[in-house]
């Protein structure tokens, strides 16, 4: 199946870490994709993972990868309230070079 | 990053008339454009691929006399949404890609649509 998950909602208060998690199905994914999407606009990229990475850091946004489990997750530190949107994981299948799209996890960060 | 424009970023149309969407890369050639839908409070679902000149390729579900693509040039996609309904109301936003082997999409800002 092409089936991506992600949990629905996240809260978080201003200052805290937040993690976004995120499992997928196809385990020949190439590259693996964090978007955030504000209220009404498209998506932005933050920032991918190369399947053969364990781990990637950029600045505030660190992304971990299990490959075993099929599990990606993104950790956003010192989160702000300009960081409130939904945050889609988005996987590339092999085979079909499609993006597909995880369900989406609204982020709210509250002061 | 990379532009993406897609225009109009919002639609009011009657039903059963027909609506285009146009999505341009204003500084890469997109050798392949996609079309996804987004319902209210859902994930992005992929409608159909697009490569210059040639047919869009759609995804199971999607009716291709309906939503028709057309991908005439490297810098150009529209989706026109033929005899639109209530039920085609809807978020749809187009991504392009410079090459099969970049790795990242870059999106439009999106189309919403209302079908009175």
């Amino acid at each position: 199946g092409e089936d991506v998950e992600q949990s629905l909602f996240l809260s978080v208060r201003e200052g805290d870490s937040s993690v976004i998690n995120c499992t997928y199905t196809d385990s020949s994914s190439t590259y693996l994709y964090w978007y955030k999407q504000e209220p009404g606009a498209g998506l932005q990229l933050l920032t991918y993972i190369f399947s053969n990475m364990d781990m990637k850091q950029d600045q505030r946004l660190t992304v971990l990868l299990n490959k075993k489990d099929k599990h990606l997750s993104l950790r956003i530190a010192d989160t702000q309230t300009g960081d409130s949107a939904i945050y889609f994981c988005a996987e590339i299948h092999h085979n079909t070079d499609k993006l597909i799209f995880g369900t989406g996890t609204r982020l709210q960060v509250f002061p | 990053g990379a532009v993406v424009s897609q225009h109009p970023s919002r639609v009011i149309c009657k039903s059963g008339t027909s609506v285009k969407i146009e999505c341009r890369s204003l500084d890469f050639q997109a050798t392949t454009m996609f079309w996804y839908r987004q319902f209210p409070k859902q994930s992005l679902m992929l409608m159909a691929t697009s490569n210059e000149g040639s047919k869009a390729t759609y995804e199971q579900g999607v009716e291709k006399d309906k939503f028709l693509i057309n991908h005439a040039s490297l810098t150009l996609s529209t989706l026109t949404v033929t005899s639109a309904h209530p039920e085609d109301s809807s978020f749809y936003i187009c991504s392009a890609r410079e090459d099969p082997g970049n790795t990242e999409a870059f999106f439009g800002q999106g189309t919403r649509l209302t079908v009175v």
